[in-house]
């Protein structure tokens, strides 16, 4: 099974700034399978980034992903308002058990 | 529009049997395959396990396998999750989504079904 750990665990900047947010494999994602995903409070999970640099529709382009092997990155460039929530990131490389990381929470400074 | 919509919210006792469901429209139900996701209150997402509607091959995570069952009727474009025996330990939030071949993310989400195990 490979165990995704993400860091940091909470990560408090103010809107307009810059946030980077890691997610480390326990061994190398096949094919860069990795996503990250987007979770409000009481909303379901929203895709934003796979493979591990593509974003999905809709997804505005301050958000990035990058990396491989065993460390990616979730990059927002310029946060606004509706950004400040729970990220995690999920390997769908080690089929067929997919697994997600503990998530980062992104709170307003 | 593709789109998931689960069953309501369920309050059970332990040791009743419970399924929930997610129904499939906007896309070819049985092109994709749909996993379920775990949420226990206040913590993170645990993705349960797997089921390809075009057969009902199903995988899961060991750590739900014996405890949980996915199923899929295809007629109906609806994915099923069941237990035969609730513990006050299965009290989450669930959340079935689209994808689950292995080369394939989540893409699209239900809204969830809470279910709440209490005596």
């Amino acid at each position: 099974e490979i165990v995704l750990t993400q860091s940091p665990g909470t990560l408090s900047l103010s809107p307009g700034e810059r946030a980077t947010l890691s997610c480390r494999a326990s061994q190398s994602v096949r094919g860069s399978y990795l996503a990250w995903y987007q979770q409000k409070p009481g909303r379901a999970p929203r895709l934003l980034i796979y493979g591990p640099s593509s974003r999905a529709t809709g997804i505005p382009d301050r958000f990035s992903g990058s990396g491989s092997g065993t460390d990616f990155t979730l990059t927002i460039s310029r946060l606004e308002p509706e950004d400040f929530a729970v990220y995690y990131c999920q390997q769908y490389d080690s089929s067929p058990l997919y697994t997600f990381g503990q998530g980062t929470k992104l709170e307003i400074k | 529009e593709v789109q998931l919509v689960q069953s309501g919210a369920e309050v059970k006792k332990p040791g009743e049997s419970l399924r929930i469901s997610c129904k499939g429209s906007g896309y070819s139900f049985t092109s994709y395959w749909i996993s379920w996701v775990r949420q226990m209150p206040g913590k993170g997402l645990e993705w349960m396990g797997r089921i390809d509607p075009s057969d009902s091959y199903t995988n899961y995570s060991p750590s739900f396998q014996g405890h949980v069952t996915i199923s899929a009727d295809k007629s109906i474009s609806t994915a099923y999750l069941h237990w035969s025996s609730l513990k006050a330990s299965d009290t989450a939030m669930y959340y079935c989504a689209r994808g689950g071949s292995g080369y394939d993310p989540l893409d699209y989400w239900g809204q969830g079904t809470l279910v709440t195990v209490s005596s």
